[in-house]
């Protein structure tokens, strides 16, 4: 079974520019998540998807970020500006839904960003 | 807000040497989880426990989840170099939404 597939791996960008993510779940996946991951610390949710609809992104910047699962299936997350404080890894979750009552989620090798 | 604190944040030791990680938290959790992450890679489940006072076996790592729900801590026996990573613990807050830990970062040294 394949994972869950991440894109690009590493970016480099100057502050103020424009960067944008990709991610492919495991098939089947209903449910997808993007985490923000400063180095040596957890994972921060940024945005939860069920199918194609936003459950929960309480948490993250509108004015900056934006995320968008076209079909229910893939993923991109974007930033635009993107700011010093950005620099992370970005990483992809999916899991399965429906009547699962402990949440495994599976997670995708992220994407390590750097704001210059 | 709901917050995972882990202790301790950093664990350097010699293979051979046992361990004990633990994730602390005022709030409940309707089950709790514990990742691996080594560099360049996204987390790993390890193992979930459910049932206040639960104890999980896995090979040489053991789990706990606390009688009210609201903490675990990880023992591990005889650590190895292959155990060196990031664990992670996080709470099932429900809707199928984890809140994680702050990390507690392992260097097993041979």
């Amino acid at each position: 079974e394949a994972g869950v597939a991440q894109s690009p791996r590493y970016k480099i960008i100057e502050k103020r520019q424009s960067v944008a993510f990709w991610c492919n779940p495991i098939s089947g996946h209903a449910t997808l998540y993007w985490y923000q991951q400063i180095l040596g610390q957890g994972p921060k949710l940024l945005i939860q998807f069920q199918n194609n609809g936003v459950v929960d992104d309480s948490q993250l910047p509108k004015d900056r970020f934006s995320a968008e699962r076209l079909k229910g299936v893939d993923s991109t997350l974007k930033i635009q500006p993107a700011k010093l404080e950005d620099s992370a890894v970005y990483l992809c979750a999916s899991s399965l839904v429906g009547g699962i009552e402990y949440n495994e989620q599976f997670f995708g090798p992220g994407t390590r960003l750097t704001v210059l | 807000t709901q917050l995972l604190e882990q202790s301790p944040q950093f664990l350097s030791i010699q293979e051979g040497e046992n361990l004990t990680v633990y994730c602390n938290s005022s709030s409940v959790f309707s089950s709790l989880q514990w990742y691996r992450q080594e560099p360049g890679e996204g987390p790993v489940l390890l193992v979930t426990v459910v049932t206040g006072g639960e104890v999980k076996k896995l090979k040489r790592l053991t789990f706990q989840f606390g009688d009210a729900r609201k903490d675990s801590s990880l023992h591990i026996t005889a650590a190895q170099p292959g155990d060196t990573g990031l664990y992670l613990c996080a709470g099932d807050t429900g809707f199928q939404k984890l809140v994680f830990g702050t990390g507690t970062r392992l260097l097993v040294s041979p």
